[in-house]
C-alpha cells in the first residue's frame, strides 16, 4: 500500500524558534500533498495544498507566512512553521495523493505532535 | 460551500454487534467522492472505505459498508460484528471531482464493549 512518513513524530521548542516538518510518499509520486492541523478531540482542518514546482494555496485564515510549505520534489513536501508561539502547539498531519490514482484518495502521514513553550 | 455534518459525537457498540454511524453533506457537485477514515488512538488515519458518487451501488469493504442515498445527501457507516479495534474516531469526508480537497465532518468516537 502507498505509504507516508512524517518527521519528526515529535517536537518541543522554544517560543519564537522555527520548526521543519517533513512529509514524504515511500513509494510513490504525489503531485498533490495536503497540510492539516487538528487540535484535541476535534476533526483535521486543511491548512493548504501543495503542489510540486508549484506556489502552495491556503486556506482561508491560515497565514502564508507564518506557514511556509515546499513541495520540492513529487516525494517531499515541507511544512516550516515560523516564529512559533504556544498558540501553534497542535498535532499537524499531511497527506499525500498519488499522481497516477482517479479517485482522490489521500494517503496520511502519522502526524506531528508540535509543542512550543 | 461543501459540508459534511456527523450529528453522533459519540457511539458505543457490543462486541460482534452491529453499528451504523451517520453522515450527512452537502454538495452542489455532481462529480464527488465519499470517504470514511478511522483514526485510533496512534492517530494514523486509516481509509476504512470509499464511494463514487456516480456509482448507485453502495461500497463494502468486509465488514464495513455504506447506505448511500444520493437524493438524501446521506452516507451512512455500518460495522458489522464489531470488534475492540474498532474503537476509534471516524471521520466522514467529501472531495469534489475537480479538487482533491477533503472536507471533514466533526467525527463520531466509536467505544467497543467486550
Amino acid at each position: 500500500g502507498a505509504v507516508v512518513s512524517q518527521h519528526p513524530s515529535r517536537v518541543i521548542c522554544k517560543s519564537g524558534t522555527s520548526v521543519k516538518i517533513e512529509c514524504r510518499s515511500l513509494d510513490f509520486q504525489a503531485t498533490t500533498m495536503f497540510w492539516y492541523r487538528q487540535f484535541p478531540k476535534q476533526s483535521l482542518m486543511l491548512m493548504a495544498t501543495s503542489n510540486e514546482g508549484s506556489k502552495a494555496t491556503y486556506e482561508q485564515g491560515v497565514e502564508k507566512d507564518k506557514f511556509l510549505i515546499n513541495h520540492a520534489s513529487l516525494t517531499l513536501s515541507t511544512l516550516t512553521v515560523t516564529s512559533a508561539h504556544p498558540e501553534d502547539s497542535s498535532f499537524y498531519i499531511c497527506s499525500a495523493e498519488p499522481r497516477d490514482y482517479f479517485s482522490n484518495e489521500q494517503f496520511f502521514g502519522p502526524g506531528t505532535r508540535l509543542t512550543v513553550l | 460551500a461543501q459540508t459534511v455534518t456527523q450529528s453522533q459525537p459519540e457511539m458505543s457498540v457490543q462486541e460482534a454487534e452491529t453499528v451504523t454511524l451517520s453522515c450527512t453533506y452537502d454538495t452542489s457537485e455532481s462529480d464527488y467522492y465519499l470517504f470514511w477514515y478511522k483514526q485510533p488512538p496512534s492517530r494514523q488515519m486509516i481509509l476504512v472505505i470509499r464511494q463514487e458518487a456516480y456509482k448507485q451501488q453502495n461500497a463494502t469493504e468486509n465488514r464495513f459498508s455504506v447506505n448511500f442515498q444520493k437524493a438524501a445527501k446521506s452516507f451512512s457507516l455500518k460495522i458489522s460484528d464489531s470488534q475492540l479495534g474498532d474503537a476509534a474516531m471516524y471521520f466522514c469526508a467529501l472531495s469534489r471531482g475537480n479538487t482533491d480537497k477533503l472536507i471533514f465532518g466533526t467525527g463520531t468516537r466509536l467505544q467497543v464493549f467486550p
